[in-house]
């Protein structure tokens, strides 16, 4: 089984506060990506990420940046956190092998700006 | 670009009634079509995937979606729910075009009463 980890399922932090979103996924997937989650807006993706050292901006990077230095690691990083930063950050993995565009998801962090 | 519409916001089912859910796409090329859940607290679980073939899918937890290329439909349902099934539900599309990437819709949130 496909397993996506991520550091931590609930997150609390100030304005202002550097704040990095830590993902593991243990498939040797080429992909890897950074949604959002807010009510009625669905996921939105924030980047993406399709080999180490590669990013690609998704529909909504401002505020955000990433970092892919090994293939099974994607880090989320907040370089100054806002309240209007709060929401739910979902990773997702997937394979370029094959024409399976399905992606794998992590648990989620809830994360809360105050 | 590609744009994904789940029209309903919310349903509530009684437990052992049939559900649809709708989801409407727009897409210029073949799409490839999903169907996630998410469980409260949860990452996303795919439930089923079209990407050629037989316009019938049948997916986990007994759902089965129909791919309606005329009316740009990819509608999610099942016969008869159970009270485990509540739970919001995701439609994304995909296409080689775009790469790996999926956009997502809003969410229909499922509530099922006993």
């Amino acid at each position: 089984d496909v397993k996506v980890t991520q550091s931590s399922r609930y997150l609390v932090k100030r304005t202002g506060e550097k704040v990095f979103l830590e993902c593991v996924q243990d498939m040797d997937h080429e992909n890897m990506f950074w949604y959002r989650q807010d009510p009625g807006l669905g996921l939105r993706l924030i980047y993406f990420s399709y080999d180490v050292k590669m990013k690609e901006k998704g529909d909504i990077p401002e505020g955000y940046s990433v970092s892919r230095e090994k293939k099974e690691r994607f880090s989320l990083i907040l370089e100054s956190a806002s309240t209007n930063q709060t929401s739910m950050y979902l990773c997702a993995s997937s394979s370029l092998s094959g024409a399976s565009y399905e992606q794998y998801f992590g648990p989620g962090t809830r994360l809360t700006v105050t | 670009a590609q744009s994904v519409t789940q029209p309903d916001i919310h349903i509530t089912v009684s437990e052992g009634a049939s559900l649809e859910l709708r989801c409407n796409y727009s897409y210029g090329a073949t799409p490839y079509l999903f169907w996630y859940v998410q469980s409260p607290g949860q990452g996303l679980q795919l439930l089923l995937k079209y990407f050629s073939g037989d316009t019938l899918v049948q997916g986990i937890k007994g759902f089965e979606a129909e791919f309606k290329r005329s009316q740009s439909s990819f509608n999610l349902r099942k016969p008869s729910v159970h009270w485990s099934d509540a739970a919001e539900y995701f439609c994304a599309v995909g296409a080689r075009a775009a790469g790996n990437k999926l956009t997502f819709g809003g969410g229909t949130r499922v509530l099922v009463k006993p």
